[in-house]
């Protein structure tokens, strides 16, 4: 069963466009919500993360939006550039133990010129 | 600054053969992992340690074992590789002891089973 479902699997957007890619969960004990950015042949390198208790934050081009009530999360790409055609997961954390942290099936992101 | 070092970073493997991905971190990090990552799977939790001296089990760790050898360093091995392990393979280490939520990655191993 997947604890962190995300969509969609892939997206195309113009360069400035604003792709969204949205994350959503069952389990109300996840207290800590990160997003990472893989690059084609690099490993997951983390993003921006988010606490339940803030319904926004931003870095730079990039915003997380969570709706706790909804147990939905998203992100958010300002200006999008043809270099943040990556790979992007979201992901949740449990509260105890080393094996508490659950992965979305990633979304494929291509910034087209 | 090295942070995480895998090797290798290819490897081609009959059915059938073993092999023994390594994995190294310089950043005093307590807790390492193994992951597999597959197209529309996302990353996948094969083994984990949360400290020096303990090895878990994560989601799908049949056909693997591993060795946390020493607080770097956290190996990953294939006894008998099969091709439905054909993957990249992804060691990441986290700085908190128990608790994942930063995970530092190496750059993967990609690993072909024919």
């Amino acid at each position: 069963q997947q604890q962190v479902k995300q969509s969609p699997q892939s997206l195309i957007v113009q360069k400035g466009g604003i792709p969204i890619i949205n994350c959503a969960y069952e389990n109300t004990a996840f207290d800590y919500f990160p997003w990472y950015q893989q690059f084609p042949g690099k490993g997951p390198a983390l993003l921006i993360a988010i606490r339940p208790d803030v319904s926004e934050k931003k870095e730079g081009r990039f915003t997380i939006s969570f709706n706790k009530s909804a147990k939905q999360f998203s992100l958010h790409i300002m200006d999008s550039q043809p270099g943040d055609s990556a790979t992007y997961f979201c992901a949740a954390r449990g509260q105890t133990g080393a094996n508490n942290l659950f992965f979305g099936t990633g979304t494929r992101l291509t910034v087209i010129p | 600054n090295a942070g995480v070092t895998q090797t290798p970073k290819f490897q081609v493997l009959k059915t059938g053969q073993s092999m023994t991905l390594q994995c190294a971190q310089d950043m005093n990090h307590n807790s390492m992992y193994w992951y597999r990552q597959d197209p529309g799977m996302g990353l996948r939790l094969i083994y984990y340690s949360a400290s020096e001296g303990t090895t878990d089990k994560g989601e799908v760790p049949n056909g693997y074992n591993v060795s946390r050898l020493n607080k770097r360093e956290f190996s990953l091995r294939l006894e008998s590789a099969a091709p439905s392990q054909t993957s990249v393979y992804f060691c990441a280490s986290s700085p908190v002891r128990g608790l994942a939520g930063e995970l530092f990655f190496g750059e993967g191993s990609r690993l072909t089973v024919l």
